[in-house]
C-alpha cells in the first residue's frame, strides 16, 4: 500500500544550524509529494510541493527534491530560526485521488 | 491569515449535546474535507465532499454527520459524542481536479467532550 515514513522527533537544533528531516515513501505510480508545517495552535500549512521526479520544491528557505530512485523527499534548510519551531509532516497524494497520506510528523525545536 | 475559516475555535460539550462545526472557503475549490487530529498525531481523514456530494466516508461513526449545503460551506453535526472524540477537527479544501493539488487547511475547532 501507499505510505510515508519520516524521521522520529523531536529534533532539537540551535539557531542557524543546518536542518534535514528525512522522508521516504512507498506508492504505486507517480505520486505528488508535499511538506506541511503545523505551528502551535494552528492548522496545517503547505510548505512546499513537488509533482514529478527531480522536481525541487522550495519556500521560506526550505527545500526538498523528489528523488524517485531513492523514493525520498527530504526537507532541508541551511539556517534555521526559532520561528521554525513547529511540527513538519511529509505527505503524498496519488494522481486522480482526493486523499493525502501523511507521515507521523516530526516535531522541531530551535533553541536561541 | 487562513483562507479556510472554521467556527467555533473551541467547543466544550456534554455527551448528550448536539452541536455543529462550520467551515467556509471562498477559493472556488470543489473538494472539501474533514479531518480529526489527536495530540502529537497526523490528521486522520474522516469525510471528503466533491462537487457538494459525499465521495469518501472513512468508516466514521454515525454520531458524526457531515453536510455540504453549498460549494463554499461544510458542516459537521455532532451528537452523543464520547470522551475519546475530544480532538482538533480540521477542515480543508482543494481544487481537486487531480491529486497533485494541495489541500488548504483551516485552524481547526478544538473539541472537548465532558
Amino acid at each position: 500500500g501507499n505510505s510515508v515514513t519520516q524521521m522520529e522527533g523531536p529534533v532539537t537544533l540551535s539557531e542557524e544550524a543546518f536542518l534535514t528531516i528525512n522522508c521516504t515513501y512507498t506508492a504505486t505510480g507517480y505520486p505528488s509529494l508535499f511538506w506541511y508545517v503545523q505551528y502551535p495552535g494552528e492548522g496545517l500549512q503547505l510548505l512546499l510541493k513537488a509533482t514529478k521526479a527531480d522536481d525541487k520544491g522550495s519556500n521560506k528557505g526550505f527545500e526538498a527534491t523528489y528523488r524517485k530512485e531513492t523514493t525520498s523527499f527530504h526537507l532541508e534548510k541551511g539556517s534555521v530560526q526559532v520561528s521554525d519551531s513547529a511540527v513538519y509532516f511529509c505527505a503524498l497524494s496519488r494522481n486522480r485521488d482526493d486523499k493525502i497520506i501523511f507521515g507521523k510528523g516530526t516535531r522541531l525545536h530551535i533553541l536561541p | 491569515d487562513t483562507e479556510v475559516t472554521q467556527t467555533p475555535k473551541h467547543l466544550v460539550m456534554g455527551m448528550t449535546n448536539k452541536k455543529s462545526l462550520k467551515c467556509e472557503q471562498h477559493m472556488g475549490h470543489r473538494a472539501m474535507y474533514w479531518y480529526k487530529q489527536k495530540a502529537k498525531k497526523p490528521p486522520e481523514l474522516m469525510f471528503v465532499y466533491s462537487y457538494e456530494k459525499l465521495s469518501i466516508n472513512e468508516s466514521v461513526p454515525s454520531r458524526f454527520s457531515p453536510e455540504c449545503p453549498n460549494s463554499s460551506l461544510l458542516n459537521l453535526h455532532l451528537h452523543a459524542l464520547q470522551p475519546e472524540d475530544s480532538a482538533l477537527y480540521l477542515c480543508a479544501s482543494s481544487r481537486g481536479e487531480t491529486g497533485n493539488q494541495p489541500q488548504h487547511f483551516g485552524d481547526g475547532t478544538r473539541l472537548s467532550i465532558l
